[in-house]
C-alpha cells in the first residue's frame, strides 16, 4: 500500500493555458474523488468516480473542467483556459466500500496550481 | 443538505495544555463525522471517525472526539497538546455510501502549541 500519489505536486502556468493532473488512488480502492481547496478554507468537493463511472460533479466544476478515470484505476483532471481564480490545491482520495455504512477516504498530498 | 461550522479559525495553547477544537454540523440524514489534520504543503491525514457505534471516538496521537446528537456537536480533544500538534485540522460530514460519501468540510482551525 503506498498510498494515493498525485502528479504533479506543483504547477505553475499562465492564464489561459491548459493544465491536467493525475491521481493514482491506493491499489483497488473503487471510488476516488476529486477536491479543490483554496487558501485559508476547507477542501470543496468537486466530482468522484466509482470504478470508471462519474457519479457526481459539483457546480463549482464548471465546463472548463473535465475528469476522467478511463480504465476505474488513476484519474486525470484537466482545466481548460485557466483563470487566475483556478490557482488552488487540487486534492484526490480514495476510498473502499467496507462493511460499515460509509468508507473512509485518504487523500494525496494534493497538486498546487498557480495561475499568473 | 449537510454543513459543518468550525468555531474558533485560530487556536493557540501551551505544550502539554488541553487541546479542544469545536465542531458543530447541521444535516438531514444520519451523519459520519471525521476530523482531518493538515501539515504545511500535505494532503489530510484521518484522525479519527464517527460512524455511529459509539459516541466516544478515539483516534491516533490520543486525540479522541464525542459525538453529542442533542448539541448537533462533534468537538476534537487532547489532554496534553505536543509541538507537532501544531497544523490544520477540519471537521467533515458526510452520508453513506450509497449516497455518494462527498465529504463536507468546515473551514479549518489552526492550531498552535507554544513552548
Amino acid at each position: 500500500d503506498t498510498g494515493v500519489s498525485q502528479d504533479p505536486r506543483h504547477k505553475i502556468t499562465k492564464r489561459g493555458q491548459n493544465v491536467t493532473f493525475r491521481c493514482d488512488p491506493i491499489s483497488e480502492h473503487n471510488r476516488l474523488y476529486w477536491y479543490r481547496q483554496t487558501l485559508g478554507q476547507g477542501p470543496e468537493f468537486l466530482t468522484y468516480f466509482q470504478n470508471e463511472a462519474q457519479l457526481e460533479k459539483s457546480r463549482l466544476l464548471s465546463d472548463r473542467f473535465s475528469a476522467e478515470r478511463p480504465k476505474g484505476s488513476f484519474s486525470t483532471l484537466e482545466i481548460q483556459r485557466t483563470e487566475q481564480g483556478d490557482s488552488a490545491m487540487y486534492l484526490c482520495a480514495s476510498s473502499q466500500r467496507t462493511s460499515g455504512p460509509t468508507d473512509t477516504q485518504y487523500f494525496g498530498p494534493g497538486t498546487r496550481l498557480t495561475v499568473l | 443538505a449537510q454543513s459543518v461550522t468550525q468555531l474558533g479559525s485560530h487556536v493557540s495553547v501551551s505544550e502539554g495544555a488541553l487541546v479542544l477544537l469545536r465542531c458543530n454540523y447541521s444535516s438531514s440524514v444520519p451523519p459520519y463525522l471525521f476530523w482531518y489534520v493538515q501539515y504545511p504543503n500535505q494532503g489530510l491525514q484521518l484522525l479519527l471517525k464517527y460512524t455511529s457505534a459509539a459516541t466516544l471516538v478515539k483516534g491516533i496521537n490520543d486525540f479522541e472526539a464525542e459525538f453529542k446528537k442533542s448539541e448537533t456537536s462533534f468537538h476534537l480533544t487532547k489532554p496534553s497538546a505536543h509541538m507537532s500538534d501544531a497544523a490544520e485540522y477540519f471537521c467533515a460530514v458526510s452520508g453513506t455510501y450509497n449516497q455518494g460519501g462527498k465529504l463536507i468540510f468546515g473551514q479549518g482551525t489552526e492550531l498552535s502549541v507554544k513552548p
